[in-house]
């Protein structure tokens, strides 16, 4: 079965200093997707930057940039420069299409507190 | 329509009583998803639709819920005979394709069975 691991429960930074969220996955699979949502106390779901497994080149988005390690299945999520806003629940997941279906699996989550 | 939206954002149910959550998902998209997301939690699959078609019902944690999207664009999700443990907040996202495409989530509906 695919499963998405995120270890840390809560994480605090200082606001403009740099933070990393990890994430691993266990697959069998060689083609997939990563992702990374938000979720701000609004609850709202909001995509922060997806990879493709086949590009060997981390995602990068603004202050918000991966370290995609295939061969360790893990893809942490940096985010530099933090802000007060980006204080929320931040979700890692997995999507694969060679097995016939195309549900996303999530991890439990990381809450990431920006302190002033 | 411009989001994914979903009714009612609140219910409040007796034990034992049916609910049914809709998701109007974005027009454009294909996939509709169902998730289950306990406070605290991560989201957890239920289930999906291709169109009308539901290729996938893994996730659904017994045959008291159910799902459809007969005409391929608003679904619904079905709990009958709730129980305290459905008490969850129950999400519908879409998509435009299948493979590796951004789901775009709606705001949830919070269930509370008493």
């Amino acid at each position: 079965a695919q499963t998405v691991t995120q270890s840390q429960p809560e994480m605090s930074v200082q606001e403009a200093e740099t933070v990393t969220l990890s994430c691993t996955y266990d697959t069998s699979e060689s083609n997939y997707y990563l992702f990374w949502y938000k979720q701000p106390p609004s609850r709202q779901m909001i995509l922060v930057i997806r990879q493709e497994a086949y590009k060997q080149q981390n995602a990068t988005e603004n202050r918000f940039s991966v370290n995609f390690q295939k061969a360790a299945k893990s893809f942490s999520l940096k985010i530099s420069d933090s802000q007060l806003g980006d204080t929320a629940m931040y979700f890692c997941a997995f999507m694969n299409f060679n097995s016939g279906t195309y549900k996303y699996i999530f991890g439990t989550g990381t809450r990431l507190k920006v302190l002033a | 329509g411009a989001g994914v939206s979903q009714s009612p954002r609140y219910k409040v149910t007796k034990r034992g009583q049916d609910v049914t959550l809709r998701c109007d998902p974005i027009s454009s998209h294909a996939t509709l998803y169902w998730y289950q997301q306990a406070l605290g939690q991560g989201p957890e699959f239920l289930t999906y639709f291709n169109y009308e078609a539901q290729p996938d019902k893994s996730g659904l944690p017994s045959d008291r819920f159910s799902a459809e999207r007969p005409e391929g664009s608003i679904s619904t999700l079905t709990i009958q005979r709730t129980e305290q443990r459905d008490s969850a907040m129950y999400r519908c996202a879409s998509s435009e394709g299948t493979a590796g495409n951004t789901i775009y989530f709606g705001e949830g509906s919070w269930l509370t069975v008493v």
